[in-house]
């Protein structure tokens, strides 16, 4: 089944902490997204990606970097410099970017927790 | 002002009735339009993509009106399953890749 996976679903990290959220597609897609959600809000962009080896900060990049070595692959690390890392994580990837190549779709996302 | 603005609800409607979503933008230069549904604590799955010429996919109607910058997003035959938050979706790239997500709009059907 062609799909994105996240792993964890849930994660539970001590303050000061650094922690790397798993992303993988199969889709073949280009481009790859990284959003948080926070309660009662729209997603806000983080990174986005749209070929190997190259990112953007997305609106929020603070205290948050990635990588995107491989097509499939685009792990997030939640820094300690992240004021508020408490969150929503949604990967998302599309074909690439213009028109209907914007579709983004979405994995299950990781619910992270800082304490 | 925000870049996306929906209205939060929440709509409660009864089983079968019609229900429409509007959402405005900011931004004139906006490309690519959609509609994403989001369940509670779930991920958001696109529900359809907004063209100019407005587009239907069985119960589901989407609108653009460039114009006016909004776009809209009718229900018919509301199911109970359609019970989920409506989040629209706007894309643009002027150098620079841009998505803005609207905060979304609650919708409860009620049997």
């Amino acid at each position: 089944d062609g799909g994105i996976t996240q792993s964890p679903k849930y994660l539970f990290r001590k303050e000061g902490q650094n922690v790397t959220l798993s992303c993988e597609q199969n889709l073949n897609h280009d481009a790859m997204y990284w959003y948080r959600q926070d309660p009662g809000q729209g997603l806000r962009l983080i990174y986005y990606s749209q070929i190997v080896n190259d990112f953007q900060k997305g609106d929020i990049a603070e205290g948050y970097s990635v990588s995107r070595e491989k097509k499939e692959s685009f792990p997030l690390t939640v820094t300690s410099a992240q004021k508020n890392p408490t969150a929503f994580y949604l990967c998302a990837s599309s074909e690439g970017t213009g028109g209907r190549l914007y579709e983004q779709y979405f994995g299950p996302g990781t619910r992270l927790t800082v304490t | 002002r925000k870049e996306v603005e929906q209205d939060p609800g929440p709509f409660n409607v009864p089983e079968g009735a019609t229900v429409a979503f509007n959402c405005t933008y900011s931004n004139s230069a906006s490309q690519s339009f959609f509609w994403y549904r989001q369940d509670c604590r779930k991920e958001p799955k696109l529900l359809m993509s907004v063209y100019s010429s407005g587009n239907e996919d069985g119960r589901f109607t989407a609108q653009l009106n460039r114009a006016s910058q909004y776009i809209s997003l009718l229900i018919r035959d509301s199911k109970l399953s359609d019970s989920a938050t409506y989040l629209c979706v706007v894309s643009l790239n002027t150098g620079g890749f841009k998505t803005i997500f609207g905060a979304g709009t609650r919708l409860f059907v009620k049997a």
